[in-house]
Formats: C-alpha cells, sequence, structure tokens
C-alpha cells in the first residue's frame, strides 16, 4: 500500500538558512500533518491543513510557514534556522474511515534537519 | 505538567512474554486513542485507534480505554525480539484533530 512520502529524507542547513521539507500524502487522503520530534522527544504538533485550507496550529514558530496544494501535497518552509530547530520533522495524512468518521493519522518516514 | 504521561522504560521482557504498557491523561475531552509503534529513526507507525472507553483487539496486540480513570493499556502478546522499538500513545479530542503524544515506553524484548 501506499504510503505518506516526505523529501528530502536528510538536510543539512547552516543558521539563518532558509529549508523547505515536502509532503505527498496517501493518495485520496485530504488532511495533512506536520511534526517536529526533537532528540529523545514525542513529537509535537506544528500544523494542519484539510483541503487546502489550514485547519489548526500549534507550537509552530513564526519563522516557519506552511502550505497545502492542490495535489494535496504540502511544503514546510523554515527560514532564518536556528541550532534548536534540529529535529525529525514528520508529515501525517487522514481522511475519513468507517462509520464515525475517525481520521486515522499514517506518518511518513521523516525528514532529519540538522543545523549548523 | 503533561497532558498525556507515560513511562519511558525502558521496559526489558523476554522473548514470548505479554508486554503490557500504558498512559494516563488529564484532559477529559480526549475521545480518541491510538497506539503507534517507532522503530529508532523512523516515522510512527499506527499501531491500534480506538474511539471512546472499551477494548480492541487485533492479532497478537489488546487496546484498553478507561476513559472514567483516564488511563489506556496496550497489551503485546507472545512479544518477539522484533516487537522492540519505542511505543507511544496518542490521543485527540477531534477524530481530526492535532495529537497529543506521550512519551513514548522504550520496549526491549530479548530473545
Amino acid at each position: 500500500a501506499a504510503g505518506v512520502i516526505q523529501s528530502p529524507r536528510h538536510l543539512i542547513k547552516e543558521k539563518r538558512e532558509t529549508a523547505t521539507l515536502k509532503c505527498y500524502p496517501i493518495p485520496r487522503h485530504d488532511t495533512v500533518y506536520w511534526y517536529q520530534q526533537g532528540p529523545g522527544q514525542d513529537p509535537q504538533f506544528l500544523i494542519s491543513f484539510y483541503e487546502k485550507m489550514q485547519s489548526d496550529k500549534g507550537s509552530i514558530p513564526d519563522r516557519f510557514s506552511a502550505q497545502q496544494f492542490s495535489d494535496y501535497h504540502s511544503e514546510l518552509n523554515m527560514s532564518s534556522l536556528e541550532l534548536g530547530d534540529s529535529a525529525l520533522y514528520f508529515c501525517a495524512s487522514s481522511r475519513p474511515t468507517g462509520p464515525s468518521g475517525t481520521y486515522e493519522q499514517y506518518f511518513g518516514p521523516g525528514t532529519r534537519l540538522t543545523v549548523t | 505538567q503533561k497532558e498525556v504521561e507515560q513511562d519511558p522504560g525502558p521496559l526489558s521482557v523476554p522473548e514470548g512474554a505479554i508486554v503490557s504498557l500504558n498512559c494516563t491523561y488529564s484532559n477529559s475531552a480526549f475521545q480518541y486513542f491510538m497506539w503507534y509503534r517507532q522503530y529508532s529513526r523512523k516515522g510512527p507507525e499506527l499501531l491500534m485507534y480506538t474511539y471512546s472507553s472499551g477494548n480492541k483487539e487485533d492479532g497478537r496486540f489488546t487496546a484498553q480505554v478507561d476513559k472514567s480513570s483516564k488511563y489506556i493499556s496496550l497489551f503485546i502478546r507472545d512479544s518477539q525480539p522484533s516487537d522492540s522499538a519505542t511505543y507511544l500513545c496518542a490521543m485527540t479530542s477531534d477524530s481530526w484533530g492535532k495529537l497529543q503524544f506521550g512519551a513514548g515506553t522504550q520496549v526491549v524484548v530479548t530473545p
């Protein structure tokens, strides 16, 4: 079965540079979520999109922005990178399934961002 | 204090034993409960998804939710060395909403 695709898998940037992370959801999934996982920490929600509109926002710095495109893929843009931005960035996708309309979130393999 | 509490372990069990994992939470609005398995440097893999209170079984995995106690559990029967991973509980108040994760429990199954 098709899974969530993220690119690049690894990214090394210097402080103050910019980075763009891409996410391609599972086909027919209409909702995309971004999470940040620091070393030894649990994933923290950043932002989500439903049908190309922002649906929720978490602890996402103002230096970060994201959008979902017409083909449902999403991009997370990160500017003025700081050392503390080094983390695993996960994208998850979902769509309603079952009689109760549950949204099971399926995660991609992640992008490991290292800021030096 | 975090909304979701989970003992980080590590939890070491011999092959074939039952692995028992649990999480407690404080937000009574949570209605949807999930368990994810995460291998080192990989993305979380959805194992179980449960709505409201009750039990759910899938193969060697059983998930239990007790909303009155704000307590969820995951049991893994006949554990295998390949079950060695970090297990994360996650929950949300809206089915489409952001997930609130526990810290994750590292499980080691020894042959």
